[in-house]
Formats: structure tokens, sequence, C-alpha cells
């Protein structure tokens, strides 16, 4: 079975600049997760979702990210603009619903110059 | 809020060698425990889980953790390290009113051959 597909891995882009992450959840899971983790620190959750619905967004800094989950498969996580402080693992996870077990992609580690 | 506080930030062992690693988490409500661990390079992975049921919960690759409500602690143990457990390893609680994890900041083992 697939896990979770993450891309870029890697991304580095210069301050003021956007940028987008994309996350394919493992087949039939309804729950995706974005998680945020800076260095030295364990993963924060930025927005959860079930289906195409985000169903607890309160984390995520909505004056510069936004995501969606259109058709209640992928998911993209953007940032517009980027700032320093952006630099960090962006994560996205899935289960196959609330309170399942959530499964990792590798991450996009984003680096803010 | 929620927290899950990790005790070692950097631990040090050598093969055969016991470890524990703690974790204490604050809600006093009903919670999923979990460990994840992260080998280097790797994506997050699951260790071991607990919902319910007997406190003493076995894991993959000879990890176990015991459940202490009164202590509100959920520590991680395996009997002896080998070298290829050096990894983060990350402690989380899932809420049933969040309905996402909570991660602590994780501790780094170095199992020294």
């Amino acid at each position: 079975e697939a896990g979770v597909v993450q891309s870029p891995r890697y991304k580095i882009i210069e301050k003021k600049q956007p940028v987008a992450f994309w996350c394919n959840p493992i087949s039939g899971h309804n729950t995706l997760y974005w998680y945020l983790q800076n260095l030295g620190q364990g993963p924060e959750l930025l927005i959860r979702y079930e289906n195409e619905e985000a169903v607890d967004d309160s984390q995520l800094p909505k004056d510069r990210f936004s995501a969606e989950r259109l058709k209640g498969v992928d998911s993209t996580l953007k940032i517009q603009p980027a700032e320093l402080g952006d630099s960090a693992v962006y994560l996205c996870a899935s289960s196959l619903s609330q309170m399942e077990t959530q499964y990792f992609g590798p991450g996009t580690r984003l680096l803010v110059l | 809020a929620q927290s899950v506080s990790q005790h070692n930030h950097h631990v040090i062992l050598s093969e055969a060698a016991s470890l524990e690693l703690g974790c204490n988490y604050s809600y006093g409500g009903t919670v999923n425990l979990f460990w994840y661990v992260q080998y280097p390079g790797q994506h997050l992975q699951l260790l071991l889980k607990y919902f319910s049921g007997d406190p003493l919960v076995k894991g993959i690759k000879g990890f176990e953790a015991e459940f202490i409500k009164s202590k509100f602690s959920f520590n991680l143990r395996k009997p002896s390290v080998q070298w290829s457990d050096t990894a983060e390893y990350f402690c989380a609680t899932g809420d049933t009113g969040r309905r996402a994890l909570t991660f602590g900041s994780g501790t780094r083992l170095q199992v020294q051959p």
C-alpha cells in the first residue's frame, strides 16, 4: 500500500515569494492533516480536513497561509508571501477517520532566504 | 490547552543498554497515547499506541510503553537497544475534543556501537 506522498521534498525560496506544497493521502483516508515542524520541536497542527471540509484551522495563520482539499483527496498548502520564520518542515498526515492512527508523509523542508 | 512533556532531549546509550524515555501529558480526560519514531532521513512512523485496555502496550521492534493514569505518564521502554534504534522519538496525545495530535518536543536517542 502506498503511503502519504508529498512534494516537493525540498524548497528554497526568497522571502516574499509564494510557495505551495502538495499532499496525496493514503487511498481511502478521509481525514487529512497539515502539521508544521520547527527544528528541535514536535509537529504542530495547522489544519485538519474531514473529506473536503476544513474542520479545524484555528492554528493556521490565515493572513498568509491557505489550504484546500478539492474533491476530498489531494491537498495543497500555500504560503503567500513567505517570511524567514516560515523555514520549517511541513508534514502531511492522513487517517481513515478522526481519532484513528495517523500516517505521515516524508514532509517538505522549506528554507526561506 | 493540552500539552505533552518529554523530559529527555538527548539520550546517549551504548548498545545493549536499557532504555526508558519519559512522557507526561496534561489532559485529564480521555486520551489516546502514541509514540512515533523518526529515523534519520525518514518520515515519522508509529511505534505503538494506547487507546484503552491493558496499560502495558507492546509495539514494533521490541518497544513497549506503560500508561499510568495517576501519573499522567506514558513512558517508552526497551530492555536492550541496538545501534539501529538511533532516531528521534516523539510522544503524542490525541484528545477526543480536538481530534488531532499534540506532540512533545521529542527525544533524540543516540546508540553507540
